[in-house]
């Protein structure tokens, strides 16, 4: 079945250090992909997506590229703040619902 | 911006009560969803609705669950009778077609006691 795989956290940087959370999934068929952030005490909300292999998703100066080949969703920023303090979820569109990864917890320090 | 919007945000039931959920989905929309997260765990898919029917449940989703879309604008999720195990947060989300991204509300946390 489809599934999504996400490293496992807490991941603490230092404000302005690159990113990267890594994501990889198993589906059968051309699923979208999404990432999404739930900030401590809030909802979901959508970060960016890619509908289709090879599509870039940015947003906020994230950025997750669509591997068919490599079966993957990785999501990197190039320099993080303290407010993108959050929990981050892989996430990909399967039979009428989103499977999603288990959540990234990402600390970062002043 | 059009939002989904839930509500109570917060609910405390004691075990053995039904509880109801409120969600008014985006109004153009077309496919809604029910997810929980227990606290500190992964979001995990309950329940989809299309056309006024269910079109994909979990196996969570047992006897004890129940949806409805009782008028044009809001999606309901029942528990008939609330278990301890049932204190989440559950997340209502809706989307215009059944692949694409999915908006959500801010929650409602649920506490069974």
């Amino acid at each position: 079945g489809n599934s999504v795989t996400q490293m496992e956290g807490p991941v603490t940087l230092s404000e302005e250090a690159f990113l990267t959370i890594n994501c990889t999934y198993t589906a059968t068929g051309y699923p979208s992909l999404f990432w999404y952030v739930q900030y401590p005490g809030e909802g979901l909300q959508l970060l960016l997506k890619a509908t289709k292999a090879d599509d870039k998703g940015s947003n906020k100066g994230f950025e997750a590229t669509y591997r068919k080949e490599t079966t993957s969703f990785h999501l990197e920023k190039g320099s993080v703040q303290v407010s993108d303090s959050a929990v981050y979820f892989c996430a990909l569109s399967g039979n009428y619902q989103l499977i999603w990864g288990a959540g990234t917890k990402l600390i970062i320090k002043p | 911006e059009p939002e989904v919007t839930q509500t109570p945000s917060h609910q405390v039931t004691q075990m053995g009560q039904e509880v109801i959920l409120r969600c008014v989905p985006i109004s153009n929309h077309l496919y809604f969803y029910w997810y929980r997260q227990i606290l500190g765990q992964k979001v995990e898919f309950l329940v989809s609705f299309y056309n006024n029917e269910i079109s994909e449940k979990s196996e969570i989703f047992d006897d004890q669950f129940s949806v409805e879309r009782p008028d044009g604008s809001n999606f309901t999720l029942k528990i008939r009778s609330t278990k301890l195990e049932d204190s989440a947060m559950y997340f209502c989300a809706s989307t215009l077609t059944g692949f694409y991204e999915q908006y959500f509300g801010p929650g409602t946390r649920l506490t069974v006691t």
